[in-house]
């Protein structure tokens, strides 16, 4: 148990809806990150954010946003789903202000299927 | 744009037939190498931190190296538990506190009994 949980662990959702992916990191972590993981993309950097402020940005779409909130948990924002927005979706945490030991740790993740 | 390239793409051992994984990479400065194991349908599990060349690093059977190209993860002596998604990462040298990782597509290793 890594210590970062998320919610919900399946996710099932036509095109077009919206959805809320939730993470809460591990006691004492400052920076929260969101990856996309599907069989033909590996694992993508979609964003993070530290103590409540963006810090970096990947390949995350417009239609997805995400925000962290004062009890440093995070939220994903998935909007106008497609077929191809399937996938597992990670949440990982590390304390975010280390030069060195700044070891990211995951959730279980969040399986989103879109029909 | 940095890059991380894993081979092989999949690897089946017998049980205690030792092997090494391999992971290249291009970064314009390095922060930070890391292993990570995952399990199907599991989040990835933190092995180790490399941040120089020449750094080693061991856990049970695995130990990580690391060199200024490439890292290596030598397996020695592999169970059928040790079978899984073996996944490299690097992290670059960003100012503040900007720390994204950038992963391989993963080494499937396969331990037979």
């Amino acid at each position: 148990d890594s210590g970062v949980t998320q919610t919900p662990k399946h996710l099932i959702t036509a095109t077009g809806q919206r959805v809320t992916l939730r993470c809460s990191p591990r006691s004492g972590d400052l920076s929260v990150y969101w990856y996309q993981q599907s069989l033909d993309q590996g694992l993508q950097f979609l964003i993070q954010y530290y103590n409540g402020e963006e810090r970096a940005k990947g390949n995350i779409l417009e239609r997805f946003s995400a925000q962290q909130f004062p009890d440093l948990h995070s939220e994903l924002n998935l909007s106008s789903l497609e077929l191809g927005d399937s996938a597992l979706y990670f949440c990982a945490s590390s304390a975010g202000h280390r030069t060195v030991g700044d070891e990211q740790y995951f959730g279980p993740g969040t399986r989103l299927t879109v029909t | 744009e940095d890059q991380v390239t894993q081979s092989p793409e999949a690897l089946r051992l017998q049980e205690g037939e030792s092997s090494s994984l391999n992971c290249s990479y291009t970064v314009s400065g390095l922060r930070g190498l890391f292993w990570y194991r995952q399990d199907p349908g599991k989040g990835p599990e933190f092995l180790f931190t490399l941040y120089s060349a020449g750094e080693e690093k061991e856990k049970e059977r695995l130990k990580a190296t690391l060199t200024k190209k490439e890292s290596f993860l030598h397996i020695t002596a592999p169970k059928p538990e040790d079978s899984a998604t073996y996944l490299c990462a690097v992290q670059a040298t960003f100012s503040g506190s900007a720390r994204q990782l950038t992963f391989g597509s993963g080494t499937q290793l396969t331990v037979l009994p």
